[in-house]
């Protein structure tokens, strides 16, 4: 099946700092692509949705300042939490649509800990 | 906006037994996905269901939509410790016009003793 792949798995980084993530669809293109956050035990929650060539959309409650999205082509877009405080410590999970059979995959994930 | 009830919560199996997990929306659904999930790991795609009364099945694996598009429920015939996992089920929001924004269920996790 398609596959969404994302890099890094996990990483650690100091409060104050920022962090990027990558989303790449690999064997498709991908106009729109959608981040979540998991918290621990909890379902996912839709934080934006990546639009190529355009400004993302955000959800409710979603800080645009601190979570960056960047759709600059049509197999990645990146998610780059900006000056990180252990708060944003979460999983974070991108998924895209296979334009063919309208199914939806998702990456592997993003565990991010902000010390 | 659209809720999902995923039931039951939490199921444990012996080995070999049959299971069912349902979820139930508030809305009708248009689009509903069902995914497995291994804890801090991604989601593994499972089956995605449009159609009212539509059944897909992937190796022990059936998925339906009943007809009234609002309950779809994924059943596992002789289960085997590989099943066991977070299943979660996610639907299309806004009457399939989102092109993938999933509102999703709160995840039933599995156990399959041996």
């Amino acid at each position: 099946g398609a596959v969404v792949s994302q890099h890094p798995s996990r990483v650690i980084c100091k409060s104050g700092t920022s962090v990027k993530i990558e989303c790449r669809s690999l064997d498709f293109q991908a106009t729109t692509m959608f981040w979540y956050r998991q918290f621990p035990k909890k379902s996912l929650m839709l934080m934006a949705t990546s639009n190529e060539g355009s400004k993302a959309t955000y959800e409710q409650g979603v800080e645009k300042d601190k979570f960056l999205i960047n759709h600059a082509s049509l197999t990645l877009s990146t998610l780059t939490v900006t000056s990180a405080h252990p708060e944003d410590s979460s999983f974070y999970i991108c998924s895209a649509r296979f334009p063919h059979t309208g199914e939806l995959f998702f990456g592997e994930g993003s565990r991010l800990t902000v010390l | 906006s659209q809720e999902l009830e995923q039931s039951p919560q939490s199921l444990i199996v012996q080995e070999g037994k049959n299971l069912t997990i349902n979820c139930t929306s508030s809305k009708t659904l248009y689009g509903l996905y069902w995914y497995k999930q291994k804890y801090g790991e991604g989601l593994i795609f499972l089956m995605m269901l449009q159609k009212g009364g539509e059944e897909k099945s992937h190796e022990k694996i059936t998925a339906k939509l009943d007809e009234k598009k609002q309950q779809s429920s994924l059943h596992i015939t002789a289960s085997q410790p590989s099943h066991a996992g977070i299943y979660l089920c996610g639907a299309d929001d806004a009457g399939g016009t989102s092109y993938g924004k999933l509102t999703f269920g709160q995840g039933t996790i599995l156990t399959v003793h041996p």
